[in-house]
């Protein structure tokens, strides 16, 4: 079976320019999650769904934003990008929305703004 | 808020046992979750403890005090693939979003 799939895997954007993030969970998982990773420091938690709506949101501007399609798959936005969300984005799928289930996390968009 | 404390870097030579401690404050506790990230890599699960106690998994193992807010990670027969980040991770909330410390680096020296 497929893991959670992202794309693309890297991607270059200067500042001001929007960016979108593409995310596949595992099939049968229902929630998504997403992260950012800066070096060096843990994933933060951005936000998440669960059939296809939003059921968190981390401490982020809104210039972050995000939505989850029929098929659960989901797309995370960033508007007016700056230096500082150069970053790993991590996309996370989990069968229900909460409970004890692990989270799954796919490789990773490692997106670098000029 | 809450918060996870946890060493930056630990050395240790193939063979070995190596302990990765951890100490968070939060608001509401949910489970601890401890997680491996191999350079380039995603974040792998490893182990979930919600009770006192020890949880075992190969040659990896968990324990929870939640009256001391502490964890800790044991890896025990140190291989060098064992080189990675580990993070140990508590719930925000109902909800199941994670919070993550800032990371062990742990590497295994021949």
């Amino acid at each position: 079976d497929a893991g959670v799939t992202q794309s693309p895997t890297h991607l270059i954007k200067t500042r001001g320019q929007h960016v979108t993030l593409r995310c596949s969970p595992i099939s049968g998982h229902k929630s998504v999650s997403w992260y950012q990773q800066v070096l060096g420091q843990g994933p933060q938690f951005i936000f998440q769904y669960y059939e296809k709506e939003e059921r968190g949101r981390g401490n982020f501007p809104d210039r972050f934003s995000a939505r989850q399609f029929p098929n659960y798959s989901s797309e995370l936005n960033v508007n007016a990008l700056l230096l500082g969300d150069s970053a790993l984005y991590l996309c996370a799928s989990r069968q229900d929305r909460g409970g004890n289930q692990p989270q799954h996390f796919g490789d990773g968009t490692r997106l670098s703004i000029l | 808020g809450q918060s996870l404390e946890q060493p930056s870097e630990v050395t240790a030579v193939e063979g070995a046992i190596v302990q990765i401690n951890c100490t968070y404050q939060t608001s509401g506790f949910y489970g601890l979750s401890w997680y491996q990230q191999h350079d380039g890599g995603a974040p792998t699960f490893l182990s979930y403890n919600a009770l006192d106690g020890l949880e075992e998994t190969g040659r990896f193992s968990s324990f929870l005090s939640r009256s001391d807010s502490y964890g800790y990670l044991l890896l025990q027969e140190l291989q060098m693939k064992d080189s990675a980040s580990y993070f140990c991770a508590v719930r925000g909330g109902s909800q199941g979003n994670l919070i993550f410390g800032k990371g062990t680096k742990l590497s295994v020296k021949p």
